[in-house]
């Protein structure tokens, strides 16, 4: 089955504490990203990927690290998670930006 | 810097009715998506228009692309209990970038 996958699909964590949001997918997609999703702003882009090895900002990269060291995974970093990275995470991928994006299920992360 | 309005932000009618969503903006983009968003998932496209003037229609779904390629708006009639989630618009500029934006999104409730 087509699909993305991320994970964990929840985690709660204290401030400071690396932690990593892994994102997979299995459709050989060239590009993927990373938003994330607050009441009443949409979704907001916070990395993207047009292949491997080539990774760039989105809106609001800032706390945020990403790699691309293979095709099919593209996992992001909080180094030090702060309290305002609270949120609702979501990968998605595609053949391309202007295709359609496939979506990951979301990882809700409350930083305390 | 490009300014992405969608409207209106909440929408709560009874089944049956109709209802339009607008995604505006001051930019000309070469394509636009629409997705859905069900709670505790991702987004899922709903369609693409890419010429300016352009009617979708997918079943009781009416997607148009302004003129200038500046504005769209979804149209559903006879809302359904099933049509309830959240609405994004997404505008893809020229020239591939990468970067992708996503309107604030149009919450929906479809009351039986």
């Amino acid at each position: 089955e087509a699909q993305v996958t991320q994970n964990p699909r929840y985690l709660i964590t204290v401030t400071g504490k690396k932690l990593t949001v892994t994102c997979s997918q299995n459709m050989n997609h060239e590009y993927m990203s990373w938003y994330r999703q607050d009441p009443g702003l949409g979704l907001r882009q916070i990395y993207y990927s047009m292949n491997v090895e080539v990774t760039d900002k989105g809106d609001v990269p800032e706390g945020y690290k990403v790699s691309r060291k293979e095709k099919r995974n593209f996992p992001l970093i909080l180094e030090s998670p702060s309290p305002n990275q609270t949120s609702l995470y979501f990968c998605a991928s595609s053949f391309a930006p202007d295709y359609e994006q496939y979506f990951g299920p979301g990882t809700r992360l409350t930083v305390t | 810097t490009q300014l992405l309005e969608q409207s209106p932000q909440f929408l709560s009618i009874q089944e049956g009715e109709n209802l339009t969503v607008y995604c505006n903006s001051s930019s000309v983009f070469s394509s636009l998506q629409w997705y859905r968003q069900e709670p505790g998932e991702g987004p899922v496209l709903l369609v693409t228009v890419v010429t300016g003037g352009e009617v979708k229609k997918l079943k009781r779904l009416t997607f148009q692309f302004g003129d200038a390629r500046k504005d769209s708006s979804l149209h559903i009639t006879a809302a359904q209990p099933g049509d309830t989630g959240l609405y994004l618009c997404a505008p893809i500029l020229s020239g591939n970038t990468g970067k992708l934006i996503f309107g604030q999104g149009t919450t929906l409730q479809v009351k039986p």
